[in-house]
């Protein structure tokens, strides 16, 4: 079962735009992280946030956590049509295994 | 090889058929991790392993499913008995450390069709 929901299901910007997208779980975390999916393509890693850390940036990406309401959100700037992809939060709890949520449908149209 | 590989990555059985599908994990990475991912949906949790030892298994939907690492590099993931319902894309990932917080790196999956 899956433990993680994202929402919105599916996201339709204009490129230059900012995308976000967020995603509320139901158990204690050790972290949370957000992965990336092309059409047909594996998982790329974006970024990883610790359970005690509450904002973290990469590049054009920024991840927020709020543990007490079991819920992080990834927030995409300046968007490209590159971007359009599957976005999925995964957390990880005292398992090593990844628990992943629903996934968000980015759109980026020129 | 900078990264996860799996082959194939088409599988078409017919039911009943047996399938195999081998991992092959970034070199040194001491964890391996098997997921199902239908069509849709997230990524599903199958079974786990650290070095040729097999840690969890809890998300193998059912004893048809197996999965080795015998030697602690490569890994196979056998379904005996195929059915429409194992019809999904599997996803292999590994990562470096023993610790929970590393991060996974996921190979490009072996799509499976079953008829």
């Amino acid at each position: 079962s899956q433990q993680g929901e994202e929402d919105p299901q599916a996201l339709s910007i204009q490129e230059g735009e900012n995308a976000t997208m967020n995603c509320s779980y139901k158990t204690s975390i050790n972290n949370l992280q957000w992965y990336r999916q092309n059409s047909g393509r594996g998982l790329v890693h974006l970024i990883l946030i610790r359970s005690n850390e509450r904002e973290k940036h990469s590049g054009r990406l920024r991840v927020t956590l709020d543990t007490s309401k079991k819920s992080s959100s990834l927030l995409i700037t300046a968007s490209r049509a590159a971007d359009t992809a599957s976005y999925f939060c995964a957390i990880t709890g005292t398992a090593s295994k990844l628990t992943f949520g629903t996934g968000t449908r980015l759109q980026v149209t020129l | 090889g900078a990264g996860v590989s799996q082959s194939p990555r088409y599988k078409v059985a017919k039911r009943g058929q047996d399938v195999a599908l081998r991992c092959d994990p970034i070199s040194g990475h001491v964890s391996l991790f098997w997921y199902q991912q239908a069509l849709g949906q997230g990524p599903e949790f199958l079974t786990y392993f650290q070095n040729e030892a097999q840690l969890d298994k809890s998300g193998l939907p059912s004893d048809r499913f197996f999965a080795e690492r015998p030697e602690g590099s490569v890994s196979t993931l056998k379904i005996q008995r195929t059915q429409q319902e194992d019809s999904a894309v599997y996803l292999c990932a590994s990562s470096f450390h023993r610790v929970n917080t590393d991060t996974q790196y996921f190979g490009p999956g072996t799509r499976l069709t079953v008829l």
